[in-house]
């Protein structure tokens, strides 16, 4: 099984900074890697498929990168909307999850 | 617009069964391929059956293996899933998502429903 790392487990940013999240594969994923947000009550939703697609309807702001084992989501100017859990998501070899990322308000 | 709506959720003894249920709507829901997803707080998200768009061709996480049995009627546009033989270990909300062929990755979920196994 493919063991996805995600850091930090919480990451404090003020509005209006940039946040820059961290996925770590335990072994190459390729491209096929996906970050969804995840806010309480709702439907995780996806942002960003093989790596650096964003998904349809997704803001500018948010941007993937990374191949292999190391992918980075980063959002550029943290909105109100934004605070909230972030997951890595590696579709390679069947499905595993990081263990998410809760963005806080600084 | 594309929706997926869980039910079924509920308490239940260890060893008891439980059948949930995904509604969707807003799309071919014949032609895409569903998984669900659980998610616990001790042990985050979990893959945990997929089921292809004709029902023929389904796969689980060994995890479940044996226990869970996944199906759909695609007359009716909805997917279930079967929990037998229930653990502590399988408490946690249950989550189906679209995949998106070729890619391979989810592009939507429902929200989810809580199933909680105790004695």
């Amino acid at each position: 099984e493919i063991v996805m790392t995600q850091s930090p487990a919480t990451l404090s940013v003020s509005p209006g900074e940039r946040a820059t999240l961290s996925c770590r594969a335990s072994q190459s994923v390729s491209s096929k890697l996906a970050w969804y947000q995840e806010k309480p009550g709702q439907a995780p939703r996806l942002l960003i498929y093989d790596a650096s697609t964003r998904a349809t309807g997704i803001p500018a702001r948010f941007s993937g990168s990374g191949s292999g084992t190391e992918f980075t989501l980063t959002i550029s100017s943290l909105q109100s909307e934004d605070f909230a859990v972030y997951y890595c998501h590696q579709y390679n070899n069947w499905y595993t999850f990081g263990q998410g990322t809760k963005l806080e308000i600084k | 617009q594309v929706q997926l709506v869980e039910s079924g959720g509920g308490v239940v003894q260890p060893g008891r069964s439980l059948r949930l249920s995904c509604a969707a709507s807003g799309f071919t829901f014949s032609t895409y391929a569903i998984h669900w997803v659980r998610q616990t707080p001790g042990t985050g998200l979990e893959w945990v059956a997929v089921i292809s768009s004709d029902g023929i061709n389904k796969y689980y996480a060994d995890s479940v293996k044996g226990r869970f049995t996944m199906s759909r009627d695609n007359s009716e546009n909805t997917l279930y899933l079967q929990l037998s033989s229930l653990r502590l270990e399988d408490t946690a909300i249950y989550y189906c998502a679209r995949e998106i062929a070729p890619h391979r990755h989810f592009d939507y979920w429902g929200q989810g429903t809580l199933v909680t196994v105790s004695s």
